[in-house]
């Protein structure tokens, strides 16, 4: 069982390129979620989704898109990348929104440079 | 929005010894997880917990849902438990889980 496949698992990026960060899961979970990691700050969520086809901002959500036409993937987009978006990526799933347990892909650590 | 502080931010113990986390939280909640963070950076699942007690070997938490608070006991730690803990919660309104800043923990040999 794969569980929450991110990829790639790192990458280093010239600012003002386009970059989309991939995720895929395996468990038939309605949710997905983009979080951020920065020192200090802990996990901050970018954007979320609640099921397919329908898609919510978080507490960062700018510079960043997505789009969940599937129930298994949940692609994050920087349309143009900035040195302040350098961070690590997580994408996490959850069979319904909020209230179930939730699990975390292995994450993404982007470089904007 | 919901906020969720954790204490102490950091931790640092001899092997053997036993240890307390706590996350406090300022609404009330449907879901509250606990994970550890590795050194490598994945996040592992240690307890969904929104209510009660739960046991996994050396580790336990217990979360007082009406008093806003849930805890982490380690016990009998090891180098393998070096890491960052996350508390993270989500109540009534929210859509996903926020999380607290983490302890950070180091066990030594």
């Amino acid at each position: 069982i794969a569980g929450i496949t991110q990829a790639p698992t790192s990458q280093i990026l010239a600012a003002g390129r386009r970059m989309t960060l991939r995720c895929t899961q395996d468990m038939r979970h309605n949710a997905m979620y983009w979080y951020r990691q920065d020192l200090g700050l802990g996990l901050r969520l970018i954007h979320y989704s609640n099921t397919a086809g329908t898609t919510g901002k978080g507490e960062v959500p700018d510079g960043y898109s997505v789009s969940r036409a599937n129930t298994d993937d949940f692609p994050l987009t920087l349309a143009s990348a900035v040195p302040s978006q350098t961070s690590v990526y997580f994408c996490a799933s959850s069979a319904s929104a909020g209230n179930t347990e939730a699990f975390f892909g292995q994450g993404t650590r982007l470089t904007v440079v | 929005g919901i906020q969720v502080e954790q204490s102490p931010p950091d931790l640092i113990l001899q092997e053997g010894a036993n240890s307390t986390l706590r996350c406090n939280f300022s609404d009330s909640v449907n879901n509250l997880q606990w994970f550890h963070q590795n050194p490598w950076g994945q996040l592992i699942n240690l307890f969904y917990i929104p209510s009660g007690t739960k046991q996994n070997g050396r580790l336990s938490a217990t979360t007082v849902a009406t008093e806003r608070y849930s805890l982490l006991y380690i016990s009998s730690s090891q180098t393998t438990d070096s890491g960052v803990y996350f508390c993270a919660v989500s109540n009534q309104a929210g859509t996903a889980l926020i999380f607290g800043k983490g302890t950070t923990l180091s066990v030594s040999s």
